[in-house]
C-alpha cells in the first residue's frame, strides 16, 4: 500500500521556525502529491496547501503564503518504487500555529483529489 | 466555498447513522469523507461521493445529490465512534467542521 512517517514532536518559541519532514515508502514517491493539514487543539482540519511532487508545481492556501514552503526531496529509491520526503517549512511562528500537523498523499491530475493515506502526525506546540 | 456539518450525531448499536455535508449545489461537486478518532490520523471511508477504499467495511456509504452530501453508516457498531468530516473542491481544498458521532 504505501506509508508516510513524519518526524517527531516540537517546541518552539513565537517567531522561531520548524521544519517538519514526512518520509514516504511503499510507493512511487514521484508520481503523487503530498498535502499538508494541520488540526488545532480540539478544532477541526484546516488545509495548507500541496506540493505535485509528479511535476514540482505547489499551491499554497492564501493564509500561510507568506509563512510556508513545501518541498520533497525524490532523491532515494529506485525509478520505479521511489521513496522519498516531503517537508512543510513553517515560519514566524505564533501561538495558534500551536497543532498537529500531517502530510497526506493525494494522486495528482484530479481537481479534487482525495487523500488516501496520511502521515501519523506532528505536534508543534508554539509557546514561550 | 463553504460547507456546513452537524456538530453530532447520536445512534443506537446497530442501527443507522446519516451525517450530513451541506452547501451550495454540493450536488456538482465530488465529496470525500474522512474518520477520526481521538489521538489518530483521518482515514479516507468514502472518496468521490460514494467509493469505498479497500479494507472500509461495506456497512459505509456516501451520496450527494442538491446541496447535501451524506455519509451513511449502516449497522453501527461502538468502533465507528469518531469524527467524521467531508471534503469538497471549493478554490481549494474545504473541509467541513467535522460531525462526532456517538454509538449509544
Amino acid at each position: 500500500q504505501g506509508q508516510l512517517v513524519q518526524s517527531g514532536a516540537e517546541i518552539k518559541k513565537p517567531g522561531a521556525s520548524v521544519k517538519v519532514s514526512c518520509k514516504a515508502s511503499g510507493y512511487n514517491f514521484k508520481n503523487y502529491g503530498i498535502s499538508w493539514v494541520r488540526q488545532g487543539p480540539g478544532q477541526g482540519l484546516e488545509w495548507m496547501g500541496w506540493i505535485n511532487v509528479y511535476d514540482g508545481s505547489i499551491n499554497y492556501v492564501q493564509t500561510f503564503q507568506d509563512r510556508v514552503t513545501m518541498t520533497a526531496d525524490t532523491s532515494t529509491g529506485t525509478a520505479y518504487m521511489g521513496s522519498g520526503t516531503a517537508y512543510m517549512e513553517l515560519r514566524t511562528l505564533r501561538s495558534d500555529d500551536t497543532a498537529v500537523y500531517y502530510c497526506a498523499r493525494f494522486e495528482v491530475g484530479a481537481t479534487n483529489p482525495h487523500f488516501d493515506f496520511w502521515g501519523q502526525g506532528t505536534q508543534v506546540i508554539v509557546s514561550s | 466555498y463553504e460547507v456546513t456539518q452537524p456538530l453530532s450525531v447520536s445512534v443506537a448499536q446497530g442501527q443507522t447513522a446519516n451525517i450530513t455535508c451541506e452547501g451550495d449545489n454540493i450536488g456538482f461537486k465530488n465529496v470525500h469523507w474522512y474518520q477520526q478518532k481521538p489521538g489518530q490520523a483521518p482515514v479516507l471511508v468514502i472518496y468521490k461521493d460514494k467509493n469505498r477504499p479497500s479494507g472500509i467495511p461495506e456497512r459505509f456509504s456516501g451520496s450527494n445529490s442538491g446541496n447535501t452530501a451524506t455519509l451513511t453508516i449502516n449497522r453501527a457498531q461502538a468502533g465507528d465512534e469518531a469524527d467524521y468530516y467531508c471534503q469538497v473542491w471549493g478554490g481549494g481544498v474545504v473541509f467541513g467542521g467535522g460531525t462526532k458521532v456517538t454509538v449509544l
